[in-house]
C-alpha cells in the first residue's frame, strides 16, 4: 500500500526557519517525484513546489510566493523529501501535504506528472 | 499568472447527476485532475488526464473536456460525495490548482 507520512509541523515564531520531511512507503520512491501543497484554514489547495525524479535530474520548480524562501530536497537512499522553510511569514501558516507525482509523456504536450497519492498533513503555524 | 476557474458551489439531490466546471486559457492543449476532499481529509484523486479513472475510484465520477473547460460528471449522486472538488492542470513547470468547488448533496 503507497503511504505518505509528513512530519515536522508545529509552531515557529515570524522570520524562523522549518524543516518538513516526507517519508515514502509501499513503492519504489526514486521513480516518483514529489510536491508539497498547502492548504491554509478554510481556504483552498496552493501548489508550493516540487523536485522531480532522477530521471529528470531530480531537479525542482518552486512557486513564486516561495521562491527564494522554500528549498525542495530528497533523500532516494532513505525514501524521503523535504521542504526546508526560512523567513516564514504568517501567511505561510497552513497544512502542507506531500504528493507523490507519476512522470510520463504525452506527444502533444511534453512532460506531465499525475499527482496521484497525498500524505495526511503536517500543520505549519506561523505566529509571534 | 495562469488561472483555473471553478464555480464556488454546486447543490444536487441525491440520485442525481452533478457537474462541475473548471476553465482555463490554454486548459485545451493540457490535461486536467480532479480531485476530491471531504472535511478534515487529504484530497483524493478521482480524474487524471481529463478522463481516466483511477483504480478504487467509483464509476460515477467521470471526466470530460471541450476547449479550454474541463467538467467533473458525478452521475447518481450519494450523500458521501459531498464534498471540495478541486481541478488542477500545469502552465509550464508550475502546478495550478482551480479554487475549488463546495458540492452540497440535498
Amino acid at each position: 500500500e503507497v503511504q505518505l507520512v509528513e512530519s515536522g509541523g508545529g509552531l515557529v515564531q515570524p522570520g524562523r526557519s522549518l524543516r518538513l520531511s516526507c517519508t515514502g512507503f509501499g513503492f519504489t520512491f526514486d521513480d516518483y517525484a514529489f510536491s508539497w501543497v498547502r492548504q491554509a484554514p478554510g481556504k483552498g489547495l496552493q501548489w508550493v513546489g516540487f523536485v522531480k525524479s532522477k530521471t529528470y535530474i531530480r531537479t525542482t520548480e518552486y512557486a513564486a510566493s516561495v521562491r527564494g524562501r522554500f528549498t525542495i530536497s530528497r533523500d532516494d537512499s532513505r525514501n524521503i523529501a523535504y521542504l526546508d522553510m526560512n523567513s516564514l511569514k504568517i501567511e505561510d501558516t497552513a497544512i502542507y501535504f506531500c504528493v507523490r507525482g507519476e512522470e510520463s509523456y504525452d506527444y502533444r504536450w511534453g512532460t506531465y506528472r499525475i499527482w496521484d497519492s497525498w500524505g495526511q498533513g503536517t500543520l505549519v503555524t506561523v505566529s509571534s | 499568472s495562469y488561472e483555473l476557474t471553478q464555480p464556488p458551489s454546486v447543490s444536487v439531490s441525491p440520485g442525481q447527476t452533478a457537474s462541475i466546471t473548471c476553465s482555463g486559457d490554454k486548459l485545451g492543449t493540457k490535461f486536467a485532475s480532479w480531485y476530491q476532499q471531504r472535511p478534515g481529509q487529504s484530497p483524493v484523486l478521482v480524474i487524471s488526464q481529463d478522463t481516466k479513472r483511477p483504480s478504487g475510484i467509483p464509476d460515477r465520477f467521470s471526466g470530460s473536456k471541450s476547449g479550454n473547460t474541463a467538467t467533473l460528471t458525478i452521475s447518481g449522486t450519494q450523500p458521501m460525495d459531498e464534498a471540495d472538488y478541486y481541478c488542477q492542470a500545469w502552465d509550464t513547470s508550475t502546478v495550478i490548482f482551480g479554487g475549488g468547488t463546495k458540492l452540497t448533496v440535498l
